[in-house]
């Protein structure tokens, strides 16, 4: 099946330190997710990303679909401690077994932000 | 509106023993899902449904079952728990369609003893 590499795997910060992680897929996805994960809770999407190319920002974040269509970034600007959790990246492909429903999930960046 | 409820919140069971962890949506989603999530693994799809009385394996469906009678409801039967089903269940769910993606539960830590 298909699989998204997500890189880093974890990071430590400092407080005020810009973030940058990654995925990238052996196959073509139509769109990608970002989820953010706080600490005993399930994931809360932060971005998505539907056209190759497109650059997207929600407040401190910025997500950008790469052109090829088999990657995406996320970057956090001006870290604070309330970024920590985990951060996965997840690919949807219209093209799938299950019709325009199934999303591949990465395997999380794990963030730590010492104050 | 309370999106994807899950219960119970934590749960401790002895091997051999069955249980169903409960998903409830209310918000007409017609995909719902379950995943267990381990450290280092990531979130691996147990089984999933794209709507009332259609459900399919994900994964790692061994020694899970599902049923979905209903749009709103979607339980994880374990069967005969064994400690490799100890770890974090999320459900979620889901309109169709590119783009969507998924709202979560806030999980069910299971542990098996």
């Amino acid at each position: 099946g298909q699989q998204l590499n997500q890189s880093p795997q974890s990071m430590f910060i400092q407080e005020g330190e810009d973030v940058s992680m990654n995925c990238t897929s052996s196959s073509i996805f139509n769109t990608w997710l970002w989820y953010k994960q706080d600490p005993g809770e399930g994931p809360v999407l932060l971005i998505a990303l539907y056209k190759a190319g497109e650059l997207t920002s929600n407040g401190r974040l910025t997500a950008q679909f790469g052109i090829t269509r088999k990657d995406s970034f996320l970057n956090i600007s001006a870290s604070i401690p309330s970024d920590v959790g985990i951060y996965f990246c997840a690919g949807q492909d219209a093209y799938s077994g299950a019709g325009s429903y199934q999303l591949t999930f990465g395997k999380g960046t794990k963030l730590s932000v010492i104050p | 509106n309370a999106g994807v409820t899950q219960t119970p919140k934590f749960q401790v069971l002895k091997t051999g023993q069955s249980m169903t962890l409960q998903c409830a949506q209310d918000m007409n989603h017609e995909y719902m899902s379950w995943y267990r999530q381990d450290p280092g693994m990531g979130l691996r799809l147990i089984h999933y449904s794209v709507g009332a009385g259609i459900t399919d394996q994900g994964e790692v469906p061994n020694g899970y079952n599902v049923s979905r009678s209903t749009t709103e409801d979607f339980p994880l039967r374990l069967l005969s728990a064994a400690p490799s089903q100890t770890s974090v269940y999320f459900c979620a769910s889901s309109f169709p369609g590119a783009g969507r993606g998924y709202t979560f539960g806030s999980g069910t830590r299971l542990t098996v003893v």
